[in-house]
């Protein structure tokens, strides 16, 4: 079946810097996709959301973009901090009534100081 | 608002003993889920619930029950536990007219769950 999945496993940053996490996803019906925050020990956390039919979205401090073209998904973290530090999961929703979720692995991000 | 909660947040069991987990939602949410999390698995959904008394399978529902007697509530059973079944249990709500987008989830903290 299709899936979500990340190109990078990992990624170190320093303080400051902008962060750019990417997410492939295989699933032409994909319809709504998610970024998840997830900090050792607790849940997900929702960061942000993005429609098939919008390019970007911008909320505080991170911006996704998706490219339907070569079904890639960015999340980008400006001026990234040491409370960034966490695993950061895409998900993609493909449509219909039940508003099931299909997750990628997850990309550690860890910001240096 | 609390959220997602679960209980137990931990918990030791021994091969063949029996649990139920507990996951309660506040967001009046219609749909409710439970996931499972392994290192390098990423989640993997188990059951979900698209109302109350209402369930249906997900990707790795072998060794599990559920149940959703009530709206807010949802439960996951494990009948005669495995040391497969180790790991953190996440439960998820979504589909509300509490703010965001139906498909969004929300999680709870996770249940750690250790078999011997």
């Amino acid at each position: 079946g299709e899936s979500v999945g990340l190109h990078l496993p990992t990624l170190s940053v320093q303080e400051g810097d902008n962060s750019i996490i990417n997410c492939a996803y295989s699933n032409s019906a994909s319809d709504y996709f998610i970024w998840y925050k997830q900090e050792s020990g607790k849940g997900p956390q929702f960061i942000i959301d993005i429609r098939s039919n919008m390019d970007k979205r911008q909320g505080q401090r991170v911006t996704v973009l998706l490219n339907k073209t070569v079904k890639h998904l960015s999340l980008q973290i400006a001026a990234t901090q040491p409370g960034d530090s966490a695993v950061y999961f895409c998900a993609e929703n493909i449509g219909g009534s039940n508003y099931k979720l299909t997750f990628g692995k997850g990309t550690l991000l860890t910001v240096n100081p | 608002n609390a959220g997602v909660t679960q209980t137990p947040k931990f918990r030791v069991l021994k091969t063949g003993q029996s649990m139920t987990l507990l996951c309660a939602q506040d967001m009046n949410h219609e749909y409710m889920y439970w996931y499972r999390q392994d290192p390098g698995m990423g989640l993997r959904l188990i059951h979900y619930s698209v109302g109350e008394g209402t369930t249906a399978k997900g990707e790795v529902p072998d060794g599990y029950n559920v149940s959703r007697l009530k709206k807010q509530n949802f439960l996951l059973g494990l009948e005669s536990a495995a040391p497969s079944q180790t790991s953190v249990y996440f439960c998820a709500s979504s589909y509300g007219l509490a703010g965001g987008s139906l498909e969004t989830q929300y999680f709870g903290p996770g249940t750690r769950l250790l078999v011997l």
